[in-house]
């Protein structure tokens, strides 16, 4: 069964880099033609697309977020990543990692469980 | 951007009962739709995609229609674990959008 699992610090401080892991196991971030994505959630609020990234690379995100963000792999850890640079209070959320349906009609089949970023001071 | 906008924004309902939510496009995009459930401090949980195409996995009183611009959700023979938070989200045009989310609670 595939599962994702978020990993970051919990805690940043205003302007500081964010950066997120997420870890698959169950299955090959190489295998299919899966898109893995980002997603959260501010507390109590609804969710919001960050974006998606092929195993090839190839990103897309959402410019609404100013290119603050950055996707990448590690297809040799099993791994996709987050970046979100000079963070704000508004950034905190819950960030979610979720995988590509077997449809490909772009939505999210799989999620991991969410981890929750704050950012303060 | 495309804007998605769901109505109610919550509703009240009794088990048994059956409920339809609303999601509105603010364009066109097909049948490229999915629904999902979210319960307090968890993921997601995907119910629907491509407008009508039920998720493995999930109860047949489940159930999506539409395409273009307007879509529902509806929900027979409601039961207790119905009880929750739904989401549209498009995926016609990057970036993909999710609505605002329909608060489902006991009556």
């Amino acid at each position: 069964q595939l599962q994702l699992q978020e990993s970051g610090p919990g805690l940043v401080k205003p302007s500081e880099t964010l950066s997120l892991t997420c870890t698959v196991s169950g299955a090959s971030i190489t295998s299919g033609t899966y898109y893995w994505g980002w997603i959260r959630q501010p507390p109590g609020k609804g969710l919001e697309w960050i974006g998606i990234i092929y195993d090839t690379g190839r990103t897309y995100d959402n410019p609404s977020l100013k290119s603050r963000f950055t996707m990448s792999l590690d297809t040799s850890k099993n791994q996709f990543f987050l970046r979100l640079n000079i963070v704000t209070a508004a950034d905190t959320a819950i960030y979610y990692c979720a995988r590509g349906g077997e449809s490909g009609f772009g939505e999210f089949e799989f999620w991991g469980q969410g981890t929750l970023v704050s950012v303060s001071s | 951007d495309i804007q998605m906008t769901q109505s109610p924004s919550s509703v009240s309902a009794s088990v048994g009962d059956t409920v339809t939510i609303t999601c509105r496009a603010s364009q066109g995009v097909s049948n490229w739709l999915a629904w999902y459930q979210q319960k307090p401090g968890k993921a997601p949980n995907l119910l629907i995609y491509a407008a009508s195409s039920l998720q493995s996995e999930v109860p047949s009183r489940f159930s999506g229609s539409g395409s273009g611009t307007d879509f529902t959700l509806t929900i027979s023979s409601l039961q207790p674990e119905d009880f929750a938070t739904y989401y549209c989200q498009q995926a016609y045009s990057f970036p993909y959008t999710f609505g605002q989310g329909t608060k489902l609670d006991i009556k």
